[in-house]
């Protein structure tokens, strides 16, 4: 079992440009999670997804964060256009069934700078 | 709306020393309740969960914690803490409307020898 791979581990970009972070979950997991974490804010639920389906996006900042989920083994996350406050470090997350009663695992996130 | 608060965002604690971490959340009915763990440059990994039954779970790395319904408290403790359990460690509920997770903001150990 290799865990849940993020990449890329870091990522530097200058304020505008498009940032894609990227995922593959567990296999055989069927619940998968983006987190944003800063020191200001703490752990924040960007959106969450079930059989590849987004369940909750409530979480996604504004209308330049979007994420997809093609199948079942990748999903990504997109800030288009990034701006200096989007720096955070960024974790996906799966589990083998609901967010509210299923343990998640984490990947090592991907720490996003933008300048 | 579920909430969790960790009060403590810092403690220090010897090497050998025990440990107690505070969690009080707020649900409305019999909440999931997990406690993970993070160390610096990693993602968050799974200490211990409640769901139900016996009040007093066990976790890995010999930590443990206290479901008390009466206080709404789900404190983690060590009888002996090692250098190694420096890290932040963030209380979780479950069971909201959209069946998500709340975490807290988490309470960063640190251990001096």
């Amino acid at each position: 079992d290799a865990g849940v791979i993020q990449s890329p581990r870091h990522e530097v970009t200058e304020m505008g440009q498009e940032v894609t972070l990227r995922c593959k979950p567990i296999s055989g997991h069927n619940s998968l999670f983006w987190y944003r974490q800063t020191m200001m804010r703490g752990l924040e639920l960007l959106i969450y997804f079930n059989n590849n389906v987004p369940i909750d996006d409530s979480g996604m900042p504004e209308d330049r964060f979007s994420a997809k989920m093609p199948n079942a083994s990748f999903s990504t996350l997109k800030i288009q256009p990034s701006e200096p406050r989007d720096s955070a470090v960024y974790f996906c997350a799966s589990s083998g069934g609901q967010a509210y009663n299923s343990p998640l695992h984490f990947g090592n996130g991907t720490r996003l700078t933008v300048t | 709306a579920q909430s969790v608060t960790q009060p403590d965002i810092h403690i220090t604690v010897s090497e050998g020393a025990s440990l107690e971490l505070r969690c009080n959340y707020s649900y409305g009915a019999t909440p999931y309740l997990f406690w993970y763990v993070q160390s610096p440059g990693q993602g968050l990994q799974l200490l211990l969960k409640y769901f139900s039954g016996d009040t007093l779970v066990q976790g890995i790395k010999g930590f443990e914690a206290e479901f008390k319904r009466s206080q709404s408290s789900f404190n983690l403790r060590k009888p002996s803490v090692h250098w190694s359990d420096a890290a932040e460690y963030f209380c979780a509920v479950g069971g909201g409307s959209q069946g998500n997770l709340i975490f807290g903001k988490g309470t960063k150990l640190s251990v001096k020898p």
